[in-house]
């Protein structure tokens, strides 16, 4: 398996609703990351998740929460979000932090009404 | 932090012609560079990588040239395709950190 699932593909939520995002691999992968990105921009971090223990937030707002339960699952909560916060969601995986090519989901796309 | 940048937010090339995408970074301690591809509705898909001791690689169809000395990236795609239209991103990291993506150019092959 060399895929990175994210689900689900698309996400309608209100303001007030909470939501989660999830992201699944089972390549083995040590490090794992979302990121955000915006119509025609590049790709934002987010969050990075070394051995399963958050190691770098990117001055993300608290109405975004990313959680790792184990090696394989990495989940981002969502509550209270703004419309502004519409964007692709992308989790990506690498085989450690840093120095290695990171293996992408194809993104959760978010709407936020 | 990092600042990538790219000299052309789009690029259009003739079917079978050679593309060239460049990218410019700021970081000198940088040493791992990555080119990915992005299609609309997917997520970026790796197509190349090249870390700072080399200053070419070589792979199907695509190359990666590396100038360190002023910090420049970029691809090259022989025999460019229809299929190649998408968005291009760089992707630059130093060691032990995460990458940090360019702006993008947007590739069209025109039939």
């Amino acid at each position: 398996d060399t895929e990175v699932t994210q689900t689900p593909k698309h996400l309608v939520m209100g303001m007030t609703n909470k939501k989660s995002l999830k992201c699944e691999q089972h390549m083995g992968h040590r490090a794992m990351y979302w990121y955000k990105q915006k119509a025609k921009k590049p790709p934002e971090l987010m969050f990075v998740y070394s051995y399963e223990k958050l190691s770098i937030n990117e001055s993300v707002p608290s109405r975004f929460s990313p959680e790792c339960p184990n090696s394989s699952l990495l989940n981002l909560h969502l509550h209270a979000l703004q419309p502004e916060d519409s964007a692709l969601y992308l989790c990506a995986s690498s085989q450690q932090r840093g120095a290695y090519g990171y293996t992408f989901g194809s993104g959760t796309r978010l709407t936020v009404v | 932090g990092e600042s990538v940048g790219l000299h052309l937010p789009t690029l259009s090339v003739q079917e079978g012609d050679n593309s060239i995408i460049n990218c410019a970074y700021s970081n000198s301690a940088s040493d791992y560079f990555i080119w990915y591809k992005q299609e609309s509705g997917k997520g970026p898909q790796f197509i190349i990588d090249i870390r700072s001791n080399m200053d070419k690689r070589q792979g199907q169809r695509v190359t990666v040239l590396l100038n360190k000395t002023v910090k420049h990236l970029s691809l090259q795609i022989a025999a460019t395709q229809p299929g190649d239209s998408a968005v291009y991103f760089c992707a630059v990291s130093s060691t032990g950190n995460q990458f940090y993506f360019g702006t993008g150019t947007s590739l069209t092959v025109i039939p």
